[in-house]
């Protein structure tokens, strides 16, 4: 079975200042890596996905995430956060097919 | 853009009472899922649908739980007799393909029973 864990459930940061959601995952097979936003009353909206090939993926809003399977990792990372960026962020993984599989999420609380 | 469309929004219902969970999926897509994210915890698989049959369910899916495609374009979720631990938002999902490359996710359906 597969699990995610995400190791921050807030992280605070300043507007501009660069920002890394952590999120590490289990399974025991190849799995799709993805990342998922959520605003303020409202649904969840991909951000980005790794299904296969370059371990650099990059998403909407300026994310991007890199797979890294020695670590078992799929870090989200952006250079300069922004106001509206301020959400709660969600990593999944699932295996080919199969249902997502969800971490608790991270809010993410941008400061001017 | 085409999007996955829930209704109601927010519902409110007695213990014991029937709810229906509405979803429009996106048109071309043939692989449909029910999630839930109780208050304060994580998202959870509830159910996949494909070809008008369930493909998976998860051990919360229980007997309580029933899920149909009436028609063409409706994908509704049952709760036979609410249980105040049902409350929850109820997320409706849609994929075009079968390995689930992208997963989109409606606005949600807030339940609350009391």
């Amino acid at each position: 079975a597969q699990s995610v864990t995400q190791l921050d459930s807030q992280v605070p940061v300043f507007e501009e200042a660069p920002v890394e959601l952590r999120c590490n995952y289990s399974s025991s097979v190849s799995v799709y890596l993805f990342w998922y936003v959520q605003y303020p009353n409202q649904g969840l909206q991909l951000l980005l996905k790794y299904l296969s090939g370059s371990t650099l993926v990059k998403g909407i809003n300026g994310f991007e995430a890199e797979f890294n399977k020695s670590q078992t990792s799929f870090h989200l990372r952006k250079p300069s956060v922004h106001i509206s960026d301020t959400a709660e962020y969600f990593c999944a993984v699932s295996r080919r097919g199969n249902k997502l599989v969800f971490g608790a999420g991270t809010i993410l609380r941008v400061k001017s | 853009e085409p999007e996955v469309t829930q209704t109601p929004s927010h519902q409110v219902t007695q213990m014991g009472q029937e709810v229906i969970l509405r979803c429009v999926p996106i048109s071309n897509h043939l692989y449909f899922y029910w999630y839930r994210q109780i208050l304060g915890q994580k998202v959870e698989f509830l159910v996949s649908f494909y070809n008008n049959e369930i493909s998976e369910k998860s051990e919360i899916f229980d007997d309580q739980f029933s899920v149909e495609r009436p028609d063409g374009s409706n994908f509704t979720l049952k709760i036979r007799s609410t249980k105040l631990e049902d409350s929850a938002m109820y997320f409706c999902a849609s994929s075009e393909d079968s390995l689930n490359t992208e997963a989109f996710f409606g606005q949600g359906t807030r339940l609350t029973v009391v």
